[in-house]
């Protein structure tokens, strides 16, 4: 079990849909994260929120929106993805930006699959 | 840029020692940061070394050398459980979690 819940666990979309992944934490922290995982390689880096507001973008597509309507919930809007934007999509969370040991709190993630 | 390099897998025995390599180069740097993942799993913090030496937490334990931009993570007293994925992450400013770059990641398979 994680202190970070993402919903759904799996979803499967069309490239003409548009869905929501959910993120949620209650540990108090201050920065949340999405991260993208394809199989068998490392977490990478899409977006981070600092005390509710978007403060990297990692030139992600805009077909992804990320959203933070409090401190406690981060939200990944999705619409007119490719088939190469299956992937495992991880939330985190940490303390804050700039705390020093600070570590990140991974969700287990939702298994995106685009049909 | 952030690059890492580590070992993609190892295979040890039950009970064994195991060190996983990790060396870096950075544009900037801070620390370097270990995560255990396992298959369908979510990756889990390990150890953080900001400073030179070794950092032990129980069986596990985290070395930084930021002279020759190299760490290790050594595993003892291996079990079943360890088998996974493990990932070193260097921080590129003055906060663990910020920012984060992975590197490609070490499967340890861990065998009666």
């Amino acid at each position: 079990d994680t202190e970070v819940t993402q919903t759904p666990k799996h979803l499967v979309m069309g490239m003409t849909n548009k869905k929501s992944l959910k993120c949620e934490q209650h540990m108090g922290h201050r920065a949340m994260y999405w991260y993208k995982q394809k199989a068998k390689k490392p977490p990478e880096l899409m977006f981070v929120y600092s005390y509710e507001k978007l403060s990297i973008n990692e030139s992600v597509p805009s077909r992804f929106s990320p959203e933070c309507p409090n401190s406690s919930l981060l939200n990944l809007h999705l619409h007119a993805l490719q088939p190469e934007d299956s992937a495992l999509y991880l939330c985190a969370s940490s303390l804050d930006r700039l705390t020093y040991n600070s570590p990140l709190h991974f969700g287990n993630g939702t298994r995106l699959t685009v049909t | 840029g952030q690059s890492l390099e580590q070992p993609s897998e190892v295979t040890a025995v039950e009970g064994a020692i195991v060190q996983i390599n990790c060396t870096y180069q950075t544009s900037g740097f801070y620390g370097l940061s270990w995560y255990q993942q396992h298959d369908g799993g979510a990756p889990t913090f390990l150890s953080y070394n900001a400073l030179d030496g070794l950092e032990e937490t129980g069986r596990f334990s985290s070395f930084l050398s930021r002279s020759d931009s190299y760490g290790y993570l050594l595993l003892q007293e291996l079990q079943m459980k360890d088998s996974a994925s493990y990932f070193c992450a260097v921080s590129p400013i003055k906060a663990a979690g910020n920012k984060l770059t992975f590197g490609g990641g070490t499967r340890v398979l861990v065998k009666p």
